[in-house]
């Protein structure tokens, strides 16, 4: 099992550039989550999803929209960047709301 | 809103030593807690994740504990070897939504001397 990927690893935008952050589990998870973490900082919800078809805000989903068309995919969609989403983009999937949270090597995302 | 506070921020002991992270929150009515532990420049591991009517979870080394009415959660690490430096976060799940929207803690970096 590859468990959590996302792609790509690293990436600049320009403001105003848009990008599709990806994420696919192979564990047949029913959750998935979005979370960023700045520097020194804890990680902050965006978006979670309990299933294809739902999703739902996070703490912070301004910003951010997600598209739940399968239950291996949960991409994160950035309409028009701005230097506040410097950040680093987490995406994680879990059985169970009350299960742990596989997490993925996170992308890395600078706006300049 | 629930805030979760963890100290130190960083913390650097010899190899051998057994040591104690502190976790806490401030709203008690949670569905779970968990551990995590990240690498620098990777994603997280999940370590050990307490339900609400648990008291502690252990698993080899590391055990952890939790109080939910005092709003804290440690995790003791015994023996500590070079190879637990990583900075160790905790998260705690919320009942209302059974605990899938997690709120982080900042972090605690350890650094294991050898």
């Amino acid at each position: 099992n590859a468990g959590v990927t996302q792609t790509p690893k690293f990436r600049i935008l320009k403001i105003g550039q848009s990008m599709t952050l990806q994420c696919a589990q192979d564990m047949n998870h029913n959750y998935m989550y979005w979370y960023r973490q700045d520097p020194g900082m804890g990680l902050k919800l965006i978006y979670y999803s309990v299933g294809a078809g739902i999703t739902d805000k996070g703490e912070v989903p301004n910003g951010y929209n997600v598209s739940r068309s399968t239950t291996e995919d949960f991409p994160l969609r950035l309409e028009l960047a701005a230097p506040s989403q410097t950040s680093v983009y987490f995406c994680a999937s879990s059985q169970k709301d009350s299960h742990p949270q596989f997490f993925g090597p996170g992308t890395r995302l600078t706006v300049l | 809103k629930q805030e979760v506070t963890q100290i130190p921020a960083a913390l650097s002991v010899p190899e051998g030593e057994n040591l104690v992270l502190n976790c806490s929150f401030t709203d008690s009515a949670i569905y779970n807690l968990q551990w995590f532990r990240q690498d620098p420049g990777k994603g997280l591991t999940s370590l050990l994740l307490i339900q609400s009517s648990q008291r502690e979870q252990t698993s080899g080394r590391l055990n952890a504990s939790l109080d939910k009415s005092s709003g804290r959660s440690t995790l003791y690490i015994a023996a500590s070897q070079p190879g637990d430096s990583a900075t160790y976060l905790c998260a705690v799940g919320p009942q209302e939504t059974s605990g899938s929207r997690l709120t982080f803690g900042e972090g605690t970096q350890l650094t294991v001397n050898p």
